[in-house]
């Protein structure tokens, strides 16, 4: 089945202790994104991968990090995660044709 | 991107067609309108996109106004299924890979039995 994989759903952290999302995608797509939503907010992009090794800011950059070694692979790593970081997380992936970007399943994340 | 503005709730019974309309009055030339849709918490599902012609897949029909300033998002025979959070977004490029898509506040659709 084609899909987006997060790991972990749920995570509760304490601040400051370094954690990575995973993220995986099984469709050989070149592009993937991460979201962050919050009540309010609506969903806001991270950070963005074209291809491998090949990363930009999106709009609420600041306190993460991504890395594009595997063109299937894109985690999302937080170095010092503070409690403003609590939010739900999602991963996308999309081939850059008409069928848009598929979202994983989300990750919540609590920094406490 | 151009900003859209949608209502922020809506019901619609059941069987019947859901319309939910969207304002993009500063869209340019070069935007699509993109439609998603976010049932609970689970991720956005993507449901149909255009730049000015009207569009039709399995899940839906998008109607585009001649001038472009707004659009209308059609469910042809909601069901219960169909009650989610309807995000329209208007954004530079139809490579769905690369553009930032700037996600709204949305439109909740509720349809009742």
């Amino acid at each position: 089945e084609a899909q987006v994989t997060q790991n972990p759903r749920y995570l509760i952290t304490v601040t400051g202790k370094k954690l990575t999302v995973t993220c995986s995608q099984n469709m050989n797509h070149e592009y993937m994104s991460w979201y962050r939503q919050d009540p309010g907010l609506g969903l806001r992009q991270i950070y963005y991968s074209m291809n491998v090794e090949v990363t930009d800011k999106g709009d609420v950059p600041e306190g993460y990090k991504v890395s594009r070694k595997e063109k299937r692979n894109f985690p999302l790593i937080l170095e010092s995660p503070s409690p403003n970081q609590t939010s739900l997380y999602f991963c996308a992936s999309s081939s850059g044709t008409s069928y848009g970007y598929t979202f994983g399943s989300g990750t919540r994340l609590t920094v406490v | 991107d151009a900003k859209t503005t949608q209502p922020p709730s809506m019901d619609c019974a059941e069987g019947r067609a859901a319309n939910l309309p969207c304002n993009h009055s500063t869209i340019s030339g070069n935007e699509y309108v993109y439609w998603y849709r976010q049932i609970h918490s689970q991720g956005p599902q993507y449901i149909i996109h255009g730049l000015k012609n009207n569009e039709t897949n399995e899940m839906a029909s998008l109607i585009i106004t001649e001038d472009r300033k707004s659009s209308t998002l059609i469910l042809p025979h909601a069901t219960l299924r169909d009650t989610a959070v309807y995000y329209c977004i208007a954004s530079p490029s139809s490579n769905f890979g690369n553009e930032k898509l700037t996600f709204g506040t949305g439109t909740r659709l509720t349809i009742i039995p």
